[in-house]
């Protein structure tokens, strides 16, 4: 148990579907982050949000839309996904000088 | 730019033996360096980290690495392994980038122990 929350576990989605993954730390961090894990790749850094402001945003397609209502929790919200985007998705967070925290992940298939 | 690079992608050891897996970074700066490990479906966990001090850490299940700022290195060693050792091995910086901190990981090696 890392203090990081992630859910769903698992998702399992259509190329139409609307769905929201979600990412929840009580650990006071105020770094929060979205990583993209797909079969042999390496770690994708999606999103970074320090003090609730989006600090980074690699290049990902609008069909990915994170949303950081406060610091203790990140959402992603997806919308007409690609089989390509099925991965594992990872939450992480982070003091300004520390280790970063991980979720479990949430294991995404698009259909 | 920060960069990180695992110079192996796989590294197959048998049961007992000791392994070291290679981490080389790259930075103007100084940074805070990491290893982390994941077990399949699961998320990644920290094994050990340099923040200051001694050039030597020890971590979690018996690994351990060395920090050498001379060669950019942060190897990760363990003296003897044991078959629930196999998994995945991250090694990763957390430096300043664009003024903000962020934690950059190497491509992973994969270790797989053998009987």
């Amino acid at each position: 148990e890392t203090g990081v929350t992630q859910t769903p576990r698992h998702l399992v989605m259509g190329m139409t579907n609307k769905k929201s993954l979600k990412c929840e730390q009580h650990l006071g961090h105020n770094a929060m982050y979205w990583y993209k894990q797909s079969a042999k790749k390496p770690l994708e850094l999606m999103f970074v949000y320090n003090f609730k402001e989006q600090t980074e945003n690699n290049s990902v397609p609008s069909r990915f839309s994170p949303e950081c209502p406060n610091s203790s929790h990140l959402f992603l919200h997806l919308h007409t996904l690609q089989p390509e985007d099925s991965a594992l998705y990872l939450c992480a967070s982070s003091q300004e000088v520390g280790e970063a925290f991980f979720g479990q992940g949430t294991r995404l298939t698009v259909v | 730019a920060q960069s990180v690079t695992q110079l192996d992608s796989q590294v197959p050891v048998f049961e007992e033996a000791p392994v070291e897996l290679r981490c080389n970074y790259s930075s103007s700066v100084s940074v805070y360096l990491f290893w982390y490990v994941q077990y399949p479906n699961q998320g990644l966990q920290l094994l050990l980290k340099y923040l200051s001090g001694s050039t030597l850490v020890k971590g979690i299940n018996g690994f351990e690495a060395e920090f050498n700022k001379s060669q950019t290195s942060f190897h990760l060693r363990k003296p003897s392994v044991h078959i629930s050792d196999t998994a995945e091995y991250f090694c990763a910086l957390l430096g300043p980038i664009q003024g903000a901190q962020k934690l950059v990981f190497g491509q992973g090696t994969r270790l797989t122990i053998n009987p």
